[in-house]
Parts: C-alpha cells; structure tokens; sequence
C-alpha cells in the first residue's frame, strides 16, 4: 500500500514550456486534490475532484488544467509555464466518512 | 470566503506544554482540522473538530469553538521531534475541501 504517490519529485521549465504532473492513490479513494505550497505558507487549493469524473476549480486555478483519468489517477497540467508557478505542489486525497486527507510526497518545480 | 490566522512562529523548550491558537473568518465552513509538516515533507493530519470542545489524541489536542471562530492546537510534553510547522485547515463544501492557514514554525529546544 503506496498511498498517494506523485510523479516527478523535482522538475526544471524554462518559461513557456508545459508538463504534467502525475499523482496516484491506491487507498481507493473518491476525492482527490491539487494544492501548491510556496516558501512561508500554507497550501492553496488549485484544483480538485469530487469523484471519478468530476473536477472544480479551488482557490488559485488559473495556468493549470486538470485530469481525472480514472479513480486512482488525477493530473495537473501546466499548458505555458510562468515564474510565478514556481512552487511544490502536493496531491492528495479522502476517502470514507472522515475527514483525514492524505499527501503525496510533493513535486518541487522551479521555472526559470 | 474563508481566512485563518495563525501566529508565524513559537519557540518552547522540551518538556513543555504549547498551544497554537488559529483564528478564521469562513462561510460554508463545517470542521476545522490540524495538520503537521516536517521541512520539506508531505503534511500529515492531526486532529479534526468539528463541534465545539476538546479532541484529545496521546500528546496533542485540539480545540474549537465556532461562536468565538477560534481553534487552537496544544501540544504536550515537547519533544525536539516536534519541531514543524503546523497549519489549521479550515473544512467545507461537499468534497470535504481545506482551506490551509499560513503555518505556525514551532521550535523545540533542549
């Protein structure tokens, strides 16, 4: 039992380039979540899912896409990346009647 | 929408008995949860109200009262393990989402 893994630990762009990042649970949960953490503050929501299918904008979406490929797997793309997106970016998901969300290892990227 | 403030920084010796208090403005706002992060690593849960009073689990406790919108987090018998940052989550809508607070950098000395 993995957990919440994320794909690639750590990532150079230059400006304009795009990449996806990848994330995967295997605890079977139904909702999954894309936050990005930058130096000195807590997670902001970028994007997240309800359930197979189903994705919604959080608090910072904008420059970012998202994929619910299947239960387990939930990808957020960057189409042109900026600077400002320079950040770690977290994965995680819920599932079951509580409340505990579980973080992957995060994914640090640094565009220049 | 939804803030919370928390203090930036707290500093205890080992032994010793800490709270972090976290104060939020919200709408829609159901529960209110605590989660740690050691430098670098992935945030892992802490505790979780949602109604009013006290959540005991081993050392660390937590507390809400939602007529005063405040919470706050106590950690007991201090360990230098504990050193983290530790952030309140603010809880809402139907996927169960988090809106995180700036974090707490707590320091344990010897």
């Amino acid at each position: 039992n993995a957990g919440v893994t994320q794909t690639p630990k750590f990532q150079v762009l230059k400006t304009g380039q795009s990449m996806t990042l990848q994330c995967a649970q295997d605890m079977n949960h139904n909702s999954m979540y894309w936050y990005r953490q930058d130096p000195g503050m807590g997670l902001r929501l970028i994007y997240y899912s309800a359930s197979e299918g189903t994705t919604d904008k959080g608090e910072v979406p904008n420059g970012y896409n998202v994929s619910r490929l299947n239960k387990r797997e939930f990808s957020l793309r960057l189409e042109s990346a900026a600077p400002s997106q320079t950040s770690v970016y977290f994965c995680a998901s819920i599932g079951g009647a509580g409340e505990t969300q579980y973080f992957g290892p995060g994914t640090r990227l640094l565009v220049l | 929408g939804q803030s919370l403030e928390q203090p930036s920084e707290v500093t205890a010796v080992e032994g010793a008995i800490v709270q972090i208090n976290c104060t939020y403005q919200t709408s829609g706002f159901y529960g209110l949860s605590w989660y740690q992060q050691h430098d670098g690593g992935a945030p892992t849960f802490l505790s979780y109200n949602a109604l009013d009073g006290l959540e005991e689990t081993g050392r660390f406790s937590s507390f809400l009262s939602r007529s005063d919108s405040y919470g706050y987090l106590l950690l007991q018998e201090l360990q230098m393990k504990d050193s983290a940052s530790y952030f309140c989550a603010g809880n809402s809508g139907s996927a169960r989402q988090l809106t995180f607070g700036s974090g707490t950098q707590l320091t344990v000395l010897p």
